[in-house]
């Protein structure tokens, strides 16, 4: 079975572009996670999904990043305008529901000059 | 919140030895597991286990909810084990928040 999906793996951009990070979920799986992480920061849960259906929220730092999960295979999350401070990898992860074993994507690595 | 520590935060290992890691957390958790994030920054499921033992290969681990920690056990250790190792845990009462610890950085020399 494939993993979880994420693209594009490296994203380099301007300040003040809007960047679009995509998720695809492994299949069957019904609770999607975006994580960010920094040196600083360690691994933060950002947003959850359970059933396509945002549950948590309160991880999202600014109202400049948004996430949206429109069906079962697909999430995004975007940062518009982005800022030299969101460059971090951000992970997707999915699980088959709450508590049980979470899997991630290879992340996406973005970079904002 | 629920506080994850881990330890040791560095270890550096000759290929070949063994090696136990902690993973301490402040509250009973419903939800445990052990990740590995490889040197290219993937990470890497090794265990879910919210109590008891359980072994793979050359890694074992071992929750006790009770006393509220758990262990991560690498034997003969080789130089593709090097990384970072992470615990998160979860609760039932805040279900879908994991809860990171900041990892141990393992460096196996050949």
């Amino acid at each position: 079975d494939a993993g979880v999906i994420q693209s594009p793996r490296h994203e380099v951009t301007e300040m003040g572009q809007e960047v679009t990070l995509r998720c695809k979920p492994i299949s069957g799986h019904n609770s999607l996670f975006w994580y960010r992480q920094t040196m600083m920061r360690g691994l933060e849960l950002l947003i959850y999904f359970n059933n396509n259906v945002p549950i948590d929220d309160s991880g999202m730092p600014e109202d400049r990043f948004s996430a949206k999960m429109p069906n079962a295979s697909f999430s995004t999350l975007k940062i518009q305008p982005s800022e030299p401070r969101d460059s971090a990898v951000y992970f997707c992860a999915s699980s088959l529901r709450y508590l049980r074993e979470l899997f991630f994507g290879e992340g996406s690595r973005l970079t904002v000059l | 919140g629920i506080q994850v520590e881990q330890s040791p935060p560095d270890l550096i290992l000759q290929e070949g030895a063994n090696s136990t890691l902690r993973c301490n957390f402040s509250d009973s958790v419903n939800n445990l597991q052990w990740f590995h994030q490889n040197p290219w920054g993937q990470l890497i499921n090794l265990f879910y286990i919210p109590s008891g033992t359980k072994q793979n290969g050359r890694l074992s681990a071992t929750t006790v909810a009770t006393e509220r920690y758990s262990l991560l056990y690498i034997s003969s250790s080789q130089t593709t084990d090097s990384g970072v190792y992470f615990c998160a845990v979860e609760r039932n009462t805040n279900a879908g928040k994991s809860t990171f610890g900041d990892g141990t950085t393992l460096t196996v020399k050949p």
